[in-house]
């Protein structure tokens, strides 16, 4: 059965920061993953697709990257900003289904 | 329609009614998904619709919950006999086709506080 962790629980930096999200998941055997964002009372947002057989994927100050034989990946976010303030869940999803498991997400706070 | 539609947003009701939740997913979207989050939790599968048919509903957290598409258009979450630990937000998903290269989209969800 896959499982998904994300590491922090919580984060909170000035802004400016750069800073680093985890992702671990337990079976590499994946389709692809994916990094969405959350905003309170909102819908998921997808940020970054990466598939298997990528290596990392790039969006603006956006960057993640997948390590599938370790089960990692990693968005790293460049020059936070206070609109950056959201719970960012990762999500795989399994060569031997079609669902996406998602982790718990990291609750990310930028301060002014 | 643009995005993926989610009604109610919210719905409050009592332990032991019924409650209906739809989903209108983006036209032309052939996959459709039902998610649940419970506080503090992540995302729960629940249901998994291809077309009108459901091959996996393994989700489904019990013979209380259902759900239906019709017209490989809107579909229909239905809790029956509604207990308070249903409360919940339920997300829908749509997706071009069930590939796992096919990106997902989700509605805003429907807040379900049972009293």
């Amino acid at each position: 059965k896959q499982e998904v962790t994300q590491i922090p629980a919580a984060l909170s930096v000035p802004e400016g920061e750069n800073l680093v999200l985890n992702c671990s998941f337990t079976d590499s055997a994946i389709y692809n993953l994916q990094w969405f964002r959350q905003d309170p009372g909102k819908g998921l947002t997808s940020l970054l697709l990466i598939q298997s057989s990528q290596r990392e994927q790039t969006s603006g100050r956006l960057n993640a990257s997948l390590d599938k034989s370790s089960g990692r990946s990693t968005l790293y976010i460049a020059a936070s900003q206070p609109g950056d303030s959201a719970t960012y869940l990762c999500a795989v999803r399994s060569v031997s289904n079609y669902k996406l498991t998602f982790g718990k997400g990291t609750l990310l706070t930028v301060n002014p | 329609g643009a995005g993926v539609s989610q009604s109610p947003s919210n719905k409050v009701t009592e332990k032991g009614k019924d409650v209906e939740l739809r989903c209108d997913p983006i036209s032309g979207h052939t996959a459709l998904y039902w998610y649940r989050q419970r506080l503090g939790q992540g995302l729960e599968f629940l249901i998994y619709f291809q077309g009108n048919s459901a091959p996996d509903k393994s989700g489904l957290p019990s013979d209380r919950f259902s759900a239906e598409r019709t017209g490989e258009s809107v579909s229909t979450l239905t809790i029956q006999r509604t207990q308070q630990e249903d409360s919940a937000v339920y997300l829908c998903a749509s997706s071009v086709g069930g590939s796992g290269a096919n990106v997902l989209t989700f509605g805003a969800g429907s807040r379900l506080t049972v009293l």
